[in-house]
This record gives structure tokens, C-alpha cells and sequence, in this order.
């Protein structure tokens, strides 16, 4: 079946420029997570949505950062006068639910380069 | 968050069994271990999970120590395609995220 869909890609945007990276989970998932993973280190959480709301946001790294979803299915993720320090691999990921015994389903990332 | 500690990297041989280990001294009763690895360019891709019994499936096993300060993954039969970062990881009954260290690199010598 369909896995967890990301787009873009590959994102080049300028700096002081807004970028927003979406996020499809699979489907009847009602938990949803982002991570951010810069180049050659490990994955830095972000923010993670039960249904429509997110109980967690402590991983967002500044106010740049916001996170929104709707209907329990896509989210966005927004990121506000992009810095050159925000380059890396967004990460999404979708579960069945939260809690130990659903696994993290990842995409596999947009990449997001600001110049 | 209880912590995981892992060698930063780990050499094998193709059709070798694999013993990736992971100290968690630390661990809480309530804490599940769990395991991911993460091909390159790609996301981390679950592999299995346990609190307190050994467990299998198609992937791998895991050995969980009876202190539960430790466990180890294992892989049984190495392929090139098993080279990735695989990351120990504990996570508590109804914790949403999942908090990864830096895990270990594993390269697999045909």
C-alpha cells in the first residue's frame, strides 16, 4: 500500500524567503511526526500531532517554525524567514497511533536548501 | 529520557551473522526497546521491538538481557542492502515521539 508521501522533494529556496513542506500520512493513521536531520547527524524531533492536535511542540527550534494539520490527515510544516541554518532533511512520519506498540512510519524527506 | 549508548560503528561480513549491541542502563520498567535503522537517502524504517522477551521476525531478533540493561539486535544472515545507521531507542507506554541518538553505522563487506 501507499507509504508516507512528502513533497517537495528537493526544496532551493533564499534566505528570508517562507517555505511550506507537506506531509501525507497513511491513511487511518492518526498519529503524525516531524523530525528534521541535518547533513551527517541523527534525526532532531520536531513536533507530533494526535488527530488534529499536537500535545508536543518542545522540538520546534524557534518561532519560524510552525506546524498545522487538518482533518487528522496532511500536515504542513511552515518555516518563516528561512535561515542557512535551517538546510537539512525534513522528516515526516505517520503511526497507526501513539504509544510503544505502533511503529513510526517515515517518507523519505524533502531536502531543503537555502542559499 | 532514558539514554541508550551504541558503538559509533560496526564492520561485517556479507551472509555473517551481525550482533549490533545497546547499553541501557537506565531503563525504566515501563520502557519498550526498539530498534530502527536508516538506509542512506532514505527515512528510518522500523525493525523490531521488545520489553522483556527475546523476539523474532522477518528482519531480526532481538536478545534482551533478563536486567534489561542491555540488548542486542541481531541480524542473522548480513546483506549489502542491511548497511545503514540503526538506532536503540526506548520508548515508554503511551509516549508519542521517539527520541534518536546517533545509533550505529554498520558496513557489510561482500
Amino acid at each position: 500500500g501507499a507509504g508516507v508521501s512528502q513533497s517537495p522533494s528537493n526544496k532551493v529556496t533564499e534566505k528570508g524567503k517562507d517555505v511550506e513542506l507537506r506531509c501525507d500520512p497513511i491513511s487511518g493513521h492518526t498519529a503524525l511526526y516531524w523530525y528534521r536531520q541535518s547533513l551527517g547527524q541523527g534525526l532532531e524531533f520536531l513536533i507530533y500531532f494526535q488527530g488534529n492536535s499536537a500535545p508536543d511542540k518542545s522540538g520546534l527550534p524557534s518561532d519560524r517554525f510552525s506546524a498545522e494539520r487538518t482533518g487528522g490527515s496532511v500536515s504542513t510544516l511552515t518555516i518563516q524567514r528561512t535561515q542557512q541554518e535551517d538546510s537539512a532533511v525534513y522528516l515526516c512520519a505517520s503511526s497507526f497511533r501513539q504509544g510503544y506498540n505502533s511503529p513510526l512510519h517515515f517518507g523519505n524527506g524533502t531536502r531543503l536548501t537555502v542559499t | 529520557d532514558a539514554k541508550t549508548t551504541q558503538p559509533n560503528s560496526m564492520e561485517s561480513n556479507e551472509e555473517e551473522p551481525v550482533h549490533l549491541p545497546c547499553n541501557h542502563s537506565t531503563i525504566s520498567g515501563t520502557d519498550y526497546i526498539h530498534w530502527y535503522r536508516q538506509l542512506p537517502s532514505q527515512g528510518p524504517e522500523y525493525v523490531i521491538h521488545g520489553l522483556t522477551s527475546n523476539v523474532n521476525n522477518r528482519m531480526a531478533s532481538l536478545a534482551i538481557a533478563e536486567d534489561r540493561k542491555s540488548s542486542t539486535l541481531i541480524l542473522h544472515r548480513a546483506t549489502l542492502r542491511d548497511a545503514a545507521v540503526y538506532y536503540c531507542i526506548l520508548r515508554w507506554g503511551s509516549q508519542g515521539n521517539l527520541i534518536f541518538g546517533k545509533g550505529t553505522k554498520l558496513s557489510v563487506k561482500p
